[in-house]
């Protein structure tokens, strides 16, 4: 079946840092996969952080960047200086561009990362 | 703006109890969505919805049912709850078509004790 696997949290980061989150998936039934980054703050529900729909192109939100990497079956988040807001449980998310299928995903088991100050 | 409000935000029943979680979605999308979350597992889809009165089976269905009232209304039913069940409930919306971003609810925190 279609799975998604990132890094295990939880992660902490000082401001200013770098981060890298890892996303691998495994889409044995879509054809077209599209890939998602959602984020998670503190009493909210998850909430769209970026999406690439198409191999090989990349998306950007906030400072964050992920490339939708085929070869690799990889969709790894990144920011160059994470900022203490940013602290947040983060999923990586695997959709079927199918309409048929309707609008499903399989998460990630979702990453909590934690910046200090 | 999109939302989806769930109700209630956190709920506390005992074994065999009956417990209904309660969405709605002002956006006017067609899907609505039950996932429940639990550490390690991300989020796992329960049932999900394309219109008034449709309902789909999800990843994780066993031990609950669901109803899809109005396009709106979107209702999660455990019927003899158990503790395996306790966990968080996150109900969310989107469009129809290839992509679409959803839109969640804040959750309901459920403990079947």
């Amino acid at each position: 079946g279609d799975s998604v696997t990132q890094t295990e949290g939880p992660v902490t980061v000082s401001e200013s840092e770098s981060l890298i989150i890892n996303c691998t998936y495994s889409a044995t039934s879509i054809a077209y996969p599209n890939l998602f980054w959602y984020v998670r703050y503190p009493g909210e529900g998850l909430q769209l952080l970026l999406k690439v729909i198409t191999a090989g192109q990349k998306g950007s939100s906030r400072g964050f960047e992920a490339t939708y990497n085929k070869e690799t079956t990889s969709f790894h988040l990144q920011k160059a200086s994470v900022q203490e807001s940013d602290s947040a449980v983060y999923y990586c998310a695997l959709g079927d561009m199918n309409n048929n299928a309707g609008a499903k995903l399989t998460f990630g088991g979702g990453t909590r990362l934690t910046v200090r100050p | 703006e999109a939302a989806v409000t769930q109700s209630p935000r956190n709920k506390v029943t005992v074994t065999g109890g009956n417990v209904t979680l309660s969405c709605r979605q002002t956006n006017s999308h067609n899907y609505m969505y039950w996932y429940r979350q639990d550490t390690g597992h991300g989020l796992r889809l329960i049932h999900y919805s394309y219109g008034a009165g449709n309902l789909q089976i999800g990843d994780v269905p066993d031990g609950y049912k669901a109803t899809r009232t109005t396009q709106e209304d979107f209702f999660l039913l455990l019927e003899l709850a158990s503790p395996s069940q306790t966990s968080l409930y996150f109900c969310a919306s989107s469009d129809a078509g290839g992509a679409p971003e959803q839109y969640f609810g804040p959750g309901t925190r459920l403990t079947v004790l």
